[in-house]
């Protein structure tokens, strides 16, 4: 299996906290990207990262923010959290552009109260 | 149209059946084609490239049609273990951002 490290694995927070969710792979790929899944709407992307200090937006972006400092780490910030945003987030990495297949982290498990 | 297709489902099949499902795509310039499997609350998980040739891998084979813009997934001799969401993924030209369709879903019973 990748080597795609998700973290936490749940979450339970409240309405307007800030949350990180960390994404740490040890494949050295350059391209990683954040998902939500939602019942009824399939995976949904909502940043990616090209490279690091690369990132572009989703189709699903507002609300919320990436970073990614190094190679390895990939970080989803949601700034103040809404009920809508509750879903399970997965990370996934890919080595080429488009041509090789993306490997998922376990997921996250978000619950906003 | 949107971009990947599938039907959603569910298929119910008894075990040892055969059962193939087929994912639709827009874009016909369309590169790069995948079969993921993913179970009840895990990550979706790789299950074989689809190549121009066709592939098999053991009880599955997937194929390409590119005239028609539709990949398949056949299924032979149906395991309960194989009861999943199956998602095929289809990457556009020059991108790195794959469309993944939303998932077939898959119930093999005894």
């Amino acid at each position: 299996d990748a080597g795609i490290t998700q973290s936490p694995r749940h979450k339970v927070t409240e309405t307007g906290t800030p949350v990180t969710l960390r994404c740490h792979q040890t494949e050295n790929h350059r391209y990683m990207y954040w998902y939500r899944q939602d019942p009824g709407h399939g995976l949904r992307l909502i940043h990616y990262s090209y490279g690091v200090k690369d990132t572009d937006k989703g189709e699903v972006s507002d609300g919320y923010s990436v970073s990614r400092s190094k190679t390895e780490d990939f970080l989803l910030t949601l700034e103040s959290a809404t009920s809508s945003q509750t879903s399970v987030y997965f990370c996934a990495i890919s080595e080429l552009e488009g041509n090789q297949p993306q490997h998922f982290g376990d997921g996250t498990r978000l619950s906003i109260l | 149209r949107k971009e990947v297709e599938q039907d959603p489902g569910p298929f119910n099949v008894p075990e040892g059946a055969t059962v193939a499902f087929n994912c639709t795509y827009s874009n016909s310039a369309s590169q790069s084609f995948f079969w993921y499997r993913q179970d009840c609350r895990k990550e979706p998980k790789l299950l074989m490239s689809v190549y121009s040739s066709g592939n098999e891998d053991g009880r599955f084979t997937a194929q390409l049609n590119r005239a028609s813009q539709y990949i398949s997934l056949l299924i032979r001799d149906s395991k309960l273990s194989d009861s999943a969401t199956y998602l095929c993924v289809v990457t556009p030209p020059l991108s790195y951002i794959p469309t993944f369709g939303r998932g077939t879903s898959l119930i093999v019973h005894p």
